[in-house]
This record gives structure tokens, sequence and C-alpha cells, in this order.
């Protein structure tokens, strides 16, 4: 089957510590994308990759990482700078037509706890 | 600016049709998009509508986009118990490939 996954779904974090998130896709997409999702907030978008070796910052990159080494996987590391990491964490993918729909595939999400 | 609103909240009776409204800023955006969230999950893509259109029907759901008000609605027909969730609308800026989402509806639907 086709599709997003991210692990693990929950996940508990001492302060101090950095923590890396997985999403892996099989869609065969070039463009993946990093959001969190705060309660009563919409998606805030923290990093997106529109190829393999790049990656922009989106709106709220600060004290998160990203690497594209491969098209599947596109890791995001919160690091002991993310002042409230506390949230849940959506990983997304699309083709890369510019002018086009793209539609976006959303994997199940990470639920990240800071203790 | 962008910026997408949507109401927070909005109960239905089984059966009847729920309207889910949102405003967008951005006239530049090309697509507008609706989706789905159930509790502790990812998002659903439901549907989309370019903006160069005024309505989409795809079975029980109904898009309609006022592009001079710049407004966006989802009609569910005949709403079921399934179909309480979280709804999210997302406008995708003209020269972008990224989204910009709403805070989300949450729908409930009782007996």
């Amino acid at each position: 089957d086709g599709g997003i996954t991210q692990s693990p779904k929950y996940l508990f974090r001492k302060e101090g510590q950095n923590v890396t998130l997985s999403c892996e896709q099989n869609l065969n997409h070039d463009a993946m994308y990093w959001y969190r999702q705060d309660p009563g907030q919409g998606l805030r978008l923290i990093y997106y990759s529109q190829i393999v070796n790049d990656f922009q910052k989106g709106d709220i990159a600060e004290g998160y990482s990203v690497s594209r080494e491969k098209k599947e996987s596109f890791p995001l590391t919160v690091t002991s700078a993310q002042k409230n990491p506390t949230a849940f964490y959506l990983c997304a993918s699309s083709i890369w037509v510019s002018g086009e729909g793209n539609e976006q595939f959303f994997g199940p999400g990470t639920r990240l706890t800071v203790l | 600016g962008e910026d997408v609103e949507q109401s927070l909240f909005l109960s239905v009776r089984e059966g009847d049709s729920s309207v889910i409204n949102c405003t967008y800023t951005d006239s530049s955006s090309t697509y507008l998009y609706w989706y789905k969230q159930e509790p502790g999950a990812g998002l659903q893509l439901l549907t989309y509508i370019f903006s160069n259109m005024d309505m989409k029907q795809d079975q029980r759901l109904t898009v309609l986009l006022n592009k001079k008000d710049k407004h966006l609605s989802l009609r569910i027909a005949d709403t079921q118990t399934g179909d309480s969730a979280i709804y999210f609308c997302a406008e995708k800026p003209g020269g972008y490939n990224k989204l910009i989402f709403g805070a989300g509806t949450r729908l409930a639907v009782h007996p």
C-alpha cells in the first residue's frame, strides 16, 4: 500500500533533549512537509523540501532542523532550543508541479510531549 | 498578508445539512481545499476547488466559492455521526506550493 508513515505515534522527551521524528513515504513524491498543530490553531509549516538535498524554512522553523538525504525520508529533529515543543506533528508529501493543485497527503502524526 | 479564518464549532442534528464557512485574504490563491481530521489522526483531503470555479459537487459534498468576497463554504448533505471531525479550510497562494490553513471547525453531529 502506498502512503506516508510517521513514527513513533507518541513520544515523550525530557527538557533539554533533542528528539527526531521519522517520516517516510512510498508515493514517489518530490515534495515533503512538516507541520505543527496546536489545540485551536491551524497547521503551521515548519520546514518543507522540494527535492532531495534541498529544504526551506517555513513559518516557525526556529528550534527545528531537517534533512532530506533520500526522496522517501524527511526526518524532523526537535532541538532543545525549541521553547514549547509539546504539540502534534504532521508530515505530508506531494508532487511538485508549479501552478497545479499538488494535493498534500498526510501521515497519521506524532504527538510529542515534553516532561 | 495571508490569513484563513473559520468558526471554531458547529453542531448539527443527524440527517440535517452542515455548512462550514471559511474566509481567506490572498486574492492570488489558485486552489482552495477542505481537509477532514478525525481524533488523533492526520488530515484527509475531502475536496478542492480551482479559483476559476464557483461550485463543485462530489456526492454529499458541495463546495461554493465566492471569489469576490473571498468566501469558501463546504456543505455536507444528510450529515451522519461519522462526519463528526475537525474540518480545515486551506488556501494555496499563487506562486507557492505551501498551504495556509485555518484553525479548523469542529463539527459535532447529534441524534
